[in-house]
């Protein structure tokens, strides 16, 4: 089964400064895309960045890029010149066509900001 | 860009009534769409996946008798919580799209007292 795992629960970046965020993840596909989403406190989610595993250039989005390390599983969020509005819960997630395209969810990581 | 207004955004219902809570794509058609619960504290899990014009697939553990959904169009999808518990109160959010591009209603927070 396909699962995804988030092992930092929390997380404190000081404001201006650059913050990591780890997933791992677990399939046996080779084709599936990664995502990362914000869900500030209005619950809204929202998209900072996707990945397809077939592309082996890391996405970028602005301040937010990934390390995808696809023969470890592994793909990790950084986020640069950290702002106080990056304080939200983040969740990384898995999709795969051949598992129905539905997003499986890691437990999420609450990043907070500090100023 | 794809927008997906989901409604309402809050409801409060007593213990044993239902409630219906309506997703709906506004600029775009797309066949599948899927249902996801997030508890306090807890990260989103999925309850159901919905393709129009056929019974929706549910996941292990959720009661299809008691969230019934509706896959009325390529637009329109809703879900109904029936016999509503205490239990049930938790945080709804729909997914709609095609391909890969899916974008999520604004969810809808249920508190059944």
């Amino acid at each position: 089964a396909q699962t995804v795992t988030q092992s930092q629960p929390e997380m404190s970046v000081q404001e201006a400064e650059t913050v990591t965020l780890s997933c791992t993840y677990d399939t046996s596909e080779s084709d599936y895309y990664l995502f990362w989403y914000k869900q500030p406190p209005s619950r809204q989610m929202i998209l900072v960045i996707r990945q397809e595993a077939y592309k082996q250039q890391n996405a970028t989005e602005n301040r937010f890029s990934v390390n995808f390390q696809k023969a470890a599983k592994s793909f990790s969020l950084k986020i640069s010149d950290s702002q106080l509005g990056d304080a939200a819960m983040y969740f990384c997630a898995y999709r795969a066509l051949e598992y129905g395209n539905k997003l499986v969810f890691g437990a999420g990581t609450i990043l907070r900001v500090k100023s | 860009g794809a927008v997906v207004s989901q409604h309402p955004s809050r409801v409060i219902c007593k213990s044993g009534t239902s409630v219906k809570i309506e997703c709906r794509s506004l600029d775009f058609q797309a066949t599948t769409m899927f249902w996801y619960r997030q508890f306090p504290k807890q990260s989103l899990m999925l309850m159901a996946t919905s393709n129009e014009g056929s019974k929706a697939t549910y996941e292990q553990g959720v009661e299809k008798d008691k969230f019934l959904i509706n896959h009325a169009s390529l637009t329109l999808s809703t879900l109904t919580v029936t016999s509503a518990h205490p239990e049930d109160s938790s945080f709804y959010i729909c997914e709609w799209g095609v391909n890969y591009g899916y974008t999520f209603g604004s969810g809808t927070r249920l508190t059944v007292v």
